[in-house]
């Protein structure tokens, strides 16, 4: 079946570093491809999004590239902030089906 | 800004004993998700509903857990009797349009099972 998998965290930064959170992923035909963040205390939320094939979704300063060649999608972000602490989730939507979640990674940026 | 409403944020019980959560989703979305979150793990989707059809419950453990949405608006999510095993955060979410992935979650429901 589908799935994804993050690299583990935390993940510990100083402000203004950059980020690079990987994400690699298993599925047969052509899934979507997403970025959520879930912030302490809040619900997660669509951070960004991919839908085919070296499409680039970004947002806030966040960019992911869908590579189909190397089935991964790593977020990256130039300068992160201390506001940016959250857990990150890499997911996958196949065929409309359910999104499939990877395990999470948390960020930690210090100032 | 339109937002999904759970209750109770935190929810604390014995084994044994039944529990029941609710959401409310964003007005209009016909796409209704259960998701469970262990500690430390990413959700993982217990049921999904379209309208008040289930379209998609081959992960809810049914012989202790039972959703319904009965008339295509709000949901409710029980479990009965409930294990120590489903400690856990279980998320609601839902969407406009069946399959696009993008999903609003609300703010999750923190159940501890003693």
């Amino acid at each position: 079946g589908d799935s994804v998998t993050q690299m583990e965290g935390p993940v510990t930064l100083s402000e203004e570093a950059f980020l690079t959170i990987n994400c690699t992923y298993t599925a047969t035909g052509y899934p979507s491809l997403f970025w959520y963040v879930q912030y302490p205390g809040e619900g997660l939320q669509l951070l960004l999004k991919a839908t085919k094939a070296d499409d680039k979704g970004s947002n806030k300063g966040f960019e992911a590239t869908y590579r189909k060649e190397t089935t991964s999608f790593h977020l990256e972000k130039g300068s992160v902030q201390v506001s940016d602490s959250a857990v990150y989730f890499c997911a996958l939507n196949n065929a409309g089906n359910m999104l499939t979640f990877g395990g999470g990674t948390r960020l930690m940026v210090k100032p | 800004e339109a937002e999904v409403a759970q209750s109770p944020r935190y929810k604390i019980t014995e084994k044994s004993q039944a529990v029941a959560f609710w959401c409310d989703p964003i007005s209009g979305h016909a796409t209704l998700y259960w998701y469970r979150q262990i500690l430390g793990q990413g959700p993982e989707l217990l049921v999904q509903f379209q309208d008040e059809s289930v379209v998609d419950d081959s992960q809810l453990p049914k012989d202790r857990f039972s959703a319904e949405r009965l008339k295509g608006v709000d949901s409710t999510l029980k479990i009965q009797p409930a294990e120590l095993g489903d400690s856990a955060m279980y998320l609601c979410a839902s969407s406009f349009y069946r399959g696009t992935g993008e999903l609003f979650f609300g703010e999750g429901s923190r159940l501890t099972v003693l």
